[in-house]
């Protein structure tokens, strides 16, 4: 199985919204909710920001929502701040064993 | 809060094995499905592979790039989990990051430990 598709890249102002999307295929993103996004700091650990689609874990941000529809999940940040700048994962079950991650994505807060 | 403490990273020649450890505490270890994944140099990430808890079998499962060569383990009494690599091959080189699992979701990380295969 292919990794799931994001943009290389993504930018936006400080205040702004921006969404990162997050293409598989009917056999994982279109076939389960379990679509989980990660932020990585450079030289730190990834950090699980929203899991099962739409659900954020305890202390992240309500700026941070997940949405889906059909083969293709979403990443929306409102309210953009420098602390944001970041690169983010997305993260799709495929059945079975298998979990497949997309490539990446880097914000840029201008 | 949860933390996980990986070791046992290093400079290891292809073909060369090592074995990763992931120490926990402030959570019930017994009950986490745990995980290892790695990052690549300037790449993304990578699940490597899984084990249950013991009390839902306590399988393993693995990448297949991996499959074969790496095993996962846990011992329950001392909230460790592990992570044997033998034939490695240069494009194991990656930092390598112990995880909870759930529900198809990565929840708390370690810090991640290098493992650069290499001659």
């Amino acid at each position: 199985q292919s990794a799931l598709t994001q943009p290389a890249s993504v930018s936006g102002s400080p205040g702004q919204s921006i969404t990162i999307s997050c293409t598989g295929t009917s056999s994982d993103v279109g076939s389960y909710n379990f679509v989980s996004w990660y932020q990585q700091h450079p030289g730190k650990a990834p950090k699980l920001m929203i899991r099962e689609v739409t659900k954020r874990p305890s202390g992240v941000s309500n700026r941070f929502s997940g949405s889906k529809s059909g083969n293709m999940a979403s990443l929306t940040i409102s309210g953009l701040q420098a602390e944001d700048e970041a690169d983010y994962y997305c993260c799709s079950y495929a059945g079975g064993t298998t979990l497949l991650f997309g490539g990446g994505t880097k914000l840029t807060v201008l | 809060e949860v933390q996980l403490v990986e070791s046992g990273g290093g400079l290891v020649k292809p073909g060369g094995s090592l074995r990763l450890s992931c120490a926990s505490s402030e959570f019930t270890f017994t009950n986490a499905w745990m995980s290892w994944v790695r990052q690549a140099p300037g790449k993304g990430l990578e699940c490597v592979g899984r084990i249950q808890s013991a009390a839902d079998g306590g399988t393993p499962d693995y990448a297949v790039p991996v499959k074969g060569r790496f095993t996962i383990s846990r011992d329950d009494s001392k909230n460790t989990l592990y992570l044997q690599m033998n034939s490695l091959k240069t494009e194991d080189t990656a930092i390598y990051y112990c995880t909870t699992y759930a529900s198809g979701y990565f929840g708390d990380w370690g810090q991640g430990t290098l493992v650069t295969v290499s001659s």
